[in-house]
């Protein structure tokens, strides 16, 4: 059974600074979605990861994806409040044929 | 392009009735698939449709079913509701295939008094 753990799971960060959200997974993937949800509101989808090495970034954010390890990480860079959020990280495990398995998200609070 | 669709947004109910959600997909894409969000549990996989098949199944009791139609428009039904299942109930749709990016309607908020 497939397995994703995210830490930390609350992070409250000072704006300005950098910090870096961890997703492990349990069985080899290497199909990987970032996702954001502020309070009361939807996922909205942020990063697609579809290969070993794979990096992308969007503004403050970088995603990044190393298969082997079975990691992948969402870097903040020089946080401000607007990245205040749920981020979650989900894997796919047979695409197409398998439902994407989500952490349970990590709550980040950016304050001044 | 139209996002993700869902009715109603909010909805209460009392325990042992039962209750019907809606979801319009994005054009083009023909899975649809169903969590239960909560503060306790959180996204919780329901079930997902695809091409009118459902194709995958998470761990809730029959009470839950779900139903796609031809145009991929989706409903789920929860029968004799119980207060625990208070919930966000959120749709997503993909194009089930290669790649599962999934998109997110804007759920619906079930509260069961």
């Amino acid at each position: 059974e497939l397995k994703v753990e995210q830490n930390p799971l609350f992070l409250s960060m000072q704006e300005g600074k950098n910090y870096t959200i961890y997703c492990n997974y349990s069985t080899t993937s290497d199909r990987l979605y970032w996702y954001r949800q502020d309070p009361g509101k939807s996922l909205e989808s942020l990063f697609v990861l579809l290969s070993n090495g794979a990096v992308k970034q969007e503004g403050r954010l970088m995603a990044s994806l190393d298969t082997k390890a079975r990691l992948s990480t969402l870097h903040i860079t020089a946080a401000v409040h607007d990245l205040s959020a749920t981020y979650f990280c989900a894997v796919d495990l047979i695409p197409g044929n398998t439902p994407l398995v989500f952490g349970k998200g990590t709550r980040l609070s950016v304050i001044a | 392009k139209a996002g993700v669709t869902q009715t109603p947004r909010y909805l209460i109910k009392t325990r042992g009735q039962q209750v019907t959600l809606s979801c319009s997909p994005i054009s083009g894409h023909r899975s649809v698939s169903w969590y239960q969000q909560t503060p306790g549990q959180g996204l919780q996989f329901l079930f997902e449709y695809f091409s009118e098949t459902q194709r995958n199944k998470g761990n809730f009791p029959g009470r839950f079913s779900g139903r796609q139609f031809s145009n991929s428009r989706s409903e789920m039904n929860v029968s004799t509701l119980e207060l625990g299942d208070s919930a966000l109930y959120l749709c997503a749709s993909s194009l089930g295939q290669i790649i599962n990016e999934q998109f997110f309607g804007p759920g619906t908020r079930l509260t069961v008094l």
